[in-house]
């Protein structure tokens, strides 16, 4: 079965500081997403990266940087010089690739919501 | 890039009514959608798969019967909670794939309806 853990419910740092989100995802299969998502208080999901299973390069994008380890199982996210704007529930997530018999199911973490205090 | 819009964005409504959400594509067709919920502070749960023209899928623990899924076309999808109660309320997210091809890309989600039942 899917699951996405993230054990840090809640993080606070103060602003300028790096912050590294952890995300532990178990499935059984071979090739799968990985996702990350920010939701800011108005609700609405943003789309941070994807990730395809066989894709091990960590990526960068500005003060976002992601580190993907299949041997853990683990797709962490940093911040790099946090901003209060950063401030949101950032969710980690999985998916299957799909096939012709199956949906693109995303499985989501639980959250972990970040507060970048000014 | 594709967009996903919901209405209506917010409903507060009294509890033994119906409630209608509208999923919209904006610029692809969606022959898949997705609605998840989400109560406060915690995560995104699917909770069915709606396919164009045929029968939605429902998770476990939903009941079919309370949250009607219709997807006539594919452009919209509409989730219905039918006699809603208190423990109704929540915030309802909706998705879609592009065109249901394997290995596609990421699902697109829509701004959220937030349903509070008095």
């Amino acid at each position: 079965a899917q699951k996405v853990t993230q054990a840090q419910t809640e993080i606070s740092v103060v602003e300028k500081e790096d912050v590294t989100l952890d995300c532990v995802y178990e499935t059984r299969d071979t090739t799968y997403y990985l996702f990350w998502y920010k939701q800011p208080p108005s609700g609405e999901l943003v789309f941070l990266i994807r990730r395809n299973s066989f894709d091990e390069q960590n990526e960068i994008s500005g003060r976002y940087s992601w580190n993907f380890q299949k041997s853990t199982s683990s797709f962490n996210f940093t911040i790099t010089a946090s901003q209060v704007v950063d401030s949101a529930v950032y969710f980690c997530a999985l998916s299957e690739v799909p096939t012709m018999n199956r949906d693109d199911k995303i499985i989501f973490g639980k959250g972990t919501r970040l507060h970048i205090l000014p | 890039g594709a967009v996903v819009s919901q209405h209506p964005s917010r409903v507060i409504c009294k509890s033994g009514t119906s409630v209608k959400i509208e999923c919209r594509s904006l610029d692809f067709q969606a022959t898949t959608m997705f609605w998840y919920r989400q109560f406060p502070k915690q995560s995104l749960m699917l909770m069915a798969t709606s396919n164009e023209g045929s029968k939605a899928t429902y998770e476990q623990g939903v009941e079919k019967d309370k949250f009607l899924i219709n997807h006539a076309s594919l452009t919209l999808s509409t989730l219905t909670v039918t006699s809603a109660h208190p423990e109704d309320s929540s915030f309802y997210i909706c998705s879609t794939l592009y065109d249901a091809r394997p290995y596609t890309d990421t699902q697109y989600f829509g701004p959220g309806t937030r349903l509070t039942v008095l």
